[in-house]
């Protein structure tokens, strides 16, 4: 069974410094990885998606996620934090084909200081 | 246009009684879902429709119970409610690209469910 690790239930960062937000998965096959956004009293809104390909995946809202095997690793950061990005962040995972579900992360809350 | 809206935004009701939460998406999407998300944030599925046909089915109280009239509906009723039913409850859809594995999901804006 897959699952997900996200380290840190709450990070802050000053607004203008580096986003960095832990993800760590595991799955006895390829994963495909997700980062998803909730902000307050709302749904969650997909970032970003690691499914084949290029490993270095860029999302919305200048995010981007490095899918490293070796370290079964999905980072997600962002060079320059605002405080538009103050939410809550999911890392999520599937695997295989057909109808497989996702699995969700216990989230990330980033608050963003002025 | 909201693209998954759901009803009502909040529930507040009393232990043992029955309440329904309906789901609609415009976006012709194929596969519906139902989350829960408790207070600690933890999101896990509950059911997974994909043309009105079940197709995930987690551990959950038989007293939930979805039902899919057509593709762009996905109500969840919920008979004697427990206190522990309290959460914000989510629905989503997704493109059925043949394997929801990898498909983006959209998010409705919840229910708040509060048992008394």
């Amino acid at each position: 069974a897959q699952s997900v690790t996200q380290l840190g239930s709450h990070v802050s960062v000053s607004e203008g410094a580096l986003v960095l937000l832990r993800c760590n998965y595991s799955s006895s096959v390829p994963p495909y990885l997700f980062w998803y956004v909730q902000y307050p009293n709302q749904g969650l809104q997909l970032l970003l998606k690691y499914t084949t390909g290029a490993t270095l995946v860029k999302g919305i809202n200048g995010f981007e996620a490095e899918f490293k095997k070796s370290e079964t690793s999905f980072h997600l950061t962002k060079p320059s934090a605002h405080m538009s990005d103050a939410a809550e962040y999911f890392c999520a995972v599937s695997v295989g084909g057909g109808y497989q579900k996702v699995t969700f992360g216990t989230g990330t809350k980033l608050q963003v200081i002025p | 246009d909201t693209a998954v809206s759901q009803t009502p935004k909040y529930l507040v009701t009393q232990m043992g009684n029955d309440k329904s939460i309906k789901c609609e998406q415009n976006l012709g999407h194929d596969t519906m879902y139902w989350y829960k998300q408790d207070s600690k944030k933890f999101l896990k599925i509950m059911f997974s429709y994909n043309n009105k046909e079940l197709i995930i089915n987690e551990t959950v109280p038989n007293r939930f119970s979805p039902k899919s009239p057509d593709k762009a509906h996905l109500n969840l009723h919920i008979n004697s409610l427990e206190l522990g039913d309290s959460a914000v409850y989510f629905c989503a859809s997704s493109q059925d690209s043949g394997t929801f594995s990898t498909d983006t999901q959209y998010f409705g804006p919840g229910t708040r469910l509060t048992v008394l």
